[in-house]
């Protein structure tokens, strides 16, 4: 139990299906990170909310919408992927400060058809 | 263009011996490192940190030094036991002076440990 909940684990989508990813963390952090693990690639940052607020999209496709309505709960909307969008999508929590480590989720394992 | 290199994808130990995990970083801005351990089918998992003002940080079998000139880190694991095997990640954070730190991930080695 790492205190960082994703759902579902697993996920088949259609290119023209709107989902969502769900992230839910029990840590009282205050900082929420979605990230993107594809193969043979490193895990790459997606967005950032703190306190709420969106303070990163790292160039991210607008197919891929996140949502944040409040400090334990963090959503990714996904519409319109291509296959290249399969992935493992990770959620991770930290303080708000910085230099300190992230927690992750389990991770959903996502694949477009 | 990746700030954070981890140039073997796989390392084999037998159980009982060192392993020696190594990672590679670009930005001397970096003031933070951290060591994830990933299982299949589950999240990354933290292991273990060192600020930039060290170079050895020690947490039971898991050592990590720093050597900043070289931009180098290195994971050591003495006794390696079989429950050991998993991908490790580097990961490095330059903070940036704001108040949320900002993780950079190496793609991971998958160590193997044997009996």
């Amino acid at each position: 139990e790492t205190g960082v909940t994703q759902t579902p684990r697993h996920l088949v989508m259609g290119m023209t299906n709107k989902k969502s990813l769900k992230c839910e963390q029990h840590l009282g952090h205050n900082a929420m990170y979605w990230y993107k693990q594809s193969a043979k690639k490193p895990l790459e940052l997606m967005f950032v909310y703190n306190f709420k607020e969106q303070t990163e999209n790292n160039s991210v496709p607008s197919r891929f919408s996140p949502e944040c309505p409040n400090s334990s709960h963090l959503f990714l909307h996904l519409h319109t992927l291509q296959p290249e969008d399969s992935a493992l999508y990770l959620c991770a929590s930290s303080r708000e400060d910085g230099n300190t480590e992230a927690f992750f989720g389990q991770g959903t394992r996502l694949t477009v058809v | 263009d990746q700030q954070v290199k981890q140039n073997s994808p796989s390392l084999s130990v037998q159980e009982g011996r060192i392993s020696i995990l190594n990672c590679d970083y670009t930005n001397s801005m970096f003031d933070y490192f951290l060591w994830y351990k990933k299982y299949p089918a589950e999240g990354p998992t933290f292991l273990i940190s060192i600020s930039s003002i060290k170079d050895k940080n020690e947490d039971g079998r898991f050592t990590v030094f720093l050597n900043k000139s070289a931009k180098h880190l290195s994971l050591h694991i003495v006794p390696s036991q079989p429950g050991d095997s998993a991908v490790y990640f580097c990961a490095a954070s330059d903070d940036r002076g704001s108040t949320l730190g900002r993780l950079y991930f190496g793609r991971g080695t998958q160590l193997t440990v044997w009996p």
